[in-house]
């Protein structure tokens, strides 16, 4: 088990709602990643945080965003929820800067109905 | 897009065989990673093979890159019930250390 805990683990959604996921960090990390894992499919990079910043981003649109605090740990957002945003949300935590593995938790299962 | 391309899509295997998965990737890479993943759960670090490396071990496992075919491939030898997962690999980007994931290999190993 990693030290990368993921809250809640399942969520159901109405098509249109906001909802928040939450993250803490491996201890020692200070970056965190965030992908989106259609059932079927490989995990998808939504954007990373690094020192509270937004770090780069995948193909996702505006209403994704995300947040990180001091202690490392982040939150992903998701505005006007569409059916098409039912996953598993994946949090990873790594460090800035290193060409070394990242430390996932064990997700969010998010069903939009 | 997806970096990363695993193959076979899907693997089944008799309890104590051997179990080969391979992965093909586009750009060059610093280094290449191997993932597993249990039923919808999250993933776990198996092995992260540099470019400059061209076979690495851990355990039951055995990992290959050959960077001129742009290829690696993950072997797991005498595999146990306890192997059915699917297995990713995943490469960072140059510039920012993301990683992009290809659509996974799933391997059910039968009792």
């Amino acid at each position: 088990e990693t030290g990368v805990t993921q809250s809640p683990t399942h969520l159901i959604k109405t098509r249109g709602q906001q909802v928040t996921l939450r993250c803490s960090s491996q201890s020692g990390h200070n970056t965190v990643s965030w992908y989106q894992q259609a059932l079927g499919q490989g995990p998808q990079f939504i954007f990373q945080y690094y020192r509270e910043e937004e770090n780069g981003r995948g193909n996702f649109p505006p209403r994704f965003s995300g947040l990180q605090f001091p202690n490392y740990s982040s939150e992903l957002n998701v505005n006007a929820l569409e059916l098409d945003d039912s996953a598993l949300y994946l949090c990873a935590s790594s460090l800035a800067g290193t060409w070394t593995e990242a430390f996932f938790g064990q997700g969010t299962r998010l069903t939009v109905v | 897009s997806q970096q990363g391309e695993e193959d076979p899509q899907a693997l089944s295997i008799q309890e104590g065989e051997n179990a080969t998965m391979n992965c093909s990737y586009k750009t060059s890479i610093n280094n290449l990673q191997w993932y597993r993943q249990n039923s919808g759960r999250g993933l776990v670090h198996l092995i992260l093979i540099r470019s400059n490396e061209r076979e690495k071990h851990s355990g039951r496992l055995r990992v290959t890159l050959d960077t001129s075919k742009k290829s690696s491939s993950l072997l797991i030898t005498a595999s146990r019930a306890a192997d059915t997962a699917s297995y990713f690999c995943a490469t960072p980007r140059s510039n920012d250390y993301k990683l992009s994931f290809g659509a996974g290999t799933t391997v059910t190993v039968r009792a």
